[in-house]
Formats: C-alpha cells, structure tokens, sequence
C-alpha cells in the first residue's frame, strides 16, 4: 500500500511565525500536491511539484512556498504564519491515482 | 465556471437505496477522473476511478464516464449508514504543460435507517 507521511497531525503557530509542513511518500511516484480544506471551499491546490527539485504554483499559492530536494519528500513554506492560513492541509502523492497523508491541522494564533 | 463542480448538498437517502452523485468539469482533455470518500475529520481516500466512457463497477460502487457530456457520477448500490460521508470528484486537468489534480468542493451524503 502506498504510504504518504505528514509530519505532524496538529500544530499551533503564533502569527508571524515561519512554518514548515513535511511530507514524505515511499511509492517513488513523481507526482506530489499540497492542498489546503476549508468548510464549504473543498480542497484547492497549493502548489504541486512534477519532480526533484520542479514545483508549479496551484491556484492559491500566495502566502506560501515549497521545496523538492528528494523525490520522497515535499515540504510545504509558510514564510511568515497569518491567521487566515488556519486551514487544514492535506498532502498527496500521485502515479495518476492521487493518495492522501492524514492531514495537518495548523491553527494560527 | 468552476473547474470541476459537484452539488454540495447534503444528499439523503434510505438505508438500501440507490445514491447518485454527480459532477460536472470544464476541460474536454481531461483524461483521468476520480471518486473519493472522505468522512469527517479524515484526508480524502479513493475509491474509484475510470478513465474511459462507460460504466466501471467495484462491488456497490459504479462509477459512469461521459466525455461529450463532460459528466461523471458515482452511484453506490444498497446504500449504508457507514457510507455517510463527503464524496469528491477529482479530474486531471493539463494545465501550462503540466498536470493538475483539481478536486469539486464535494457532495455531502446522509444515508437514515
């Protein structure tokens, strides 16, 4: 089974603070997808990476940044935490078919 | 136009009944195009996917493909209450030479005894 890792399930951030949001995947697939969930907006998309070191912008990327240093691993940025980035955050990783992490809740404070 | 639209909401059916849950999405290329069941407080989990036109069945789910009519739907046959969840619809857009995964905001489903 494929095995995706979110590095923490809850973390609560003061406003203004850098957060890091890690993600690792153990299939080797090329693919990877930050999203964030919010009541009534479904999952919009982040960013998204295609392959070490390649990272594309989603449809609400502002506020936010990536690194793929390691196919396995996709790191999500937020360079400086304000409170309307309380969300949840859900990484996948993708052969074609897409499988989720359990999810980060980040609340910011 | 949404990318990829779903009816929020909530769907409600007997225990035993037919659930149908659509979709609709804006691109003719999409290829790819998923169902996933994701219940409160949990990440999203798929479980289905078809790529070409037609029906695809796996146990009580059927999931329908129509590209003409850029319209996907879920039917889940001898619905159950553990099967009380939001469903997403998922397509596969090329966007900018890359491959996005775009998700509906989902359809809420409430099977009562």
């Amino acid at each position: 089974d494929v095995k995706v890792t979110q590095s923490s399930r809850y973390l609560v951030k003061r406003t203004g603070e850098k957060v890091f949001l890690e993600c690792v995947q153990d299939m080797d697939h090329e693919n990877m997808f930050w999203y964030r969930q919010d009541p009534g907006l479904g999952l919009r998309l982040i960013y998204f990476s295609y392959d070490v070191k390649m990272k594309e912008k989603g449809d609400i990327p502002e506020g936010y940044s990536v690194s793929r240093e390691k196919k396995e691993r996709f790191s999500l940025i937020l360079e400086s935490a304000s409170t309307n980035q309380t969300s949840m955050y859900l990484c996948a990783s993708s052969d074609n078919r897409a499988f989720f992490g359990q999810g980060t809740r980040l609340t910011v404070v | 136009q949404k990318e990829v639209e779903q009816n929020s909401g909530p769907l409600s059916v007997p225990e035993g009944a037919i659930a149908s849950l659509n979709c609709t999405y804006s691109d003719r290329g999409s290829q790819s195009f998923f169902w996933y069941r994701q219940y409160s407080g949990k990440s999203p989990e798929l479980i289905m996917f078809i790529y070409s036109n037609g029906d695809k069945e796996d146990g009580r789910f059927t999931a329908q493909l129509n590209k003409a009519s850029q319209y996907v739907s879920l039917l889940i046959r001898d619905s159950q209450p553990s099967d009380s969840a939001t469903y997403l619809c998922a397509v596969i857009l090329f966007s900018g030479g890359y491959n996005k995964l775009i998700f509906g905001a989902g359809t809420r489903l409430a099977v009562h005894p």
